[in-house]
């Protein structure tokens, strides 16, 4: 399809367990977001990729989470030894440029639940 | 802190009511977008303000750029149930890549 997906829609996970989530942002997008949404709360920024590289990481919560992306498309958002609090939609999006003002798709999230 | 902070965090209204949504901020920003999030879904652009005391009109929904860029509104004229949803501003603060969210306005219209 033409719009951002993400992979899987649904995760459930054990406590301490690593997660990985995918997201394929738009073709020839060049600036690349992953957020956290938890249930209530609006969106919190978490990594920012502009190409492969990020230079604005100050969302991570913790060492615990890390993301990289490659080719400058397919971004993935890792997070070791998951804990309960981790629980939440990620959200993905992607955007033609960094620019104020520029549209950010987003793709529907997936869902991770650690019980 | 919340650098965006939106006003009131949850309304319910019944069809055919008008309301405002506002949205501020101690800092200025480059420009100001609202988004609209249905469940299960991720957020999708209504507008995008980057002039100081700019008006945008969409159909029924009114959208301001305060003048000195801190703060913005949305206002619905004679909400419909099909404007149920979360509403959320977003912006760039200058010489930052983050597009900040709000917490958002969750909006029920009653039929």
């Amino acid at each position: 399809g033409a719009g951002v997906s993400q992979s899987p829609s649904n995760k459930v996970t054990e406590k301490g367990k690593d997660v990985e989530l995918r997201c394929d942002p738009i073709s020839g997008h060049t600036a690349l977001y992953w957020y956290r949404q938890s249930l209530g709360q609006g969106l919190e920024f978490l990594i920012y990729f502009q190409g492969n590289s990020a230079p604005d990481k100050s969302g991570l919560p913790s060492d615990r989470f890390s993301a990289e992306r490659t080719g400058g498309s397919v971004s993935t958002l890792t997070i070791q030894r998951t804990q309960q609090e981790d629980s939440a939609v990620y959200l993905c999006a992607s955007s033609p440029q960094n620019r104020a003002g520029t549209e950010a798709f987003f793709g529907q999230g997936t869902r991770l639940t650690v019980v | 802190t919340q650098l965006l902070e939106q006003s009131p965090q949850f309304l319910s209204i019944q069809e055919g009511e008008n309301l405002t949504v506002y949205c501020n901020s101690s800092s200025v920003f480059s420009s100001l977008q609202w988004y609209r999030q249905e469940p299960g879904e991720g957020p999708v652009l209504l507008v995008t303000v980057v002039t100081g005391g700019e008006v945008k009109k969409l159909k029924r929904l009114t959208f301001q750029f305060g003048d000195a860029r801190k703060d913005s509104s949305l206002h619905i004229t004679a909400a419909q149930p099909g404007d149920t949803g979360l509403y959320l501003c977003a912006g760039f603060r200058a010489g930052s890549y983050q597009l900040t969210f709000g917490k958002g306005t969750k909006l029920s219209v009653i039929p």
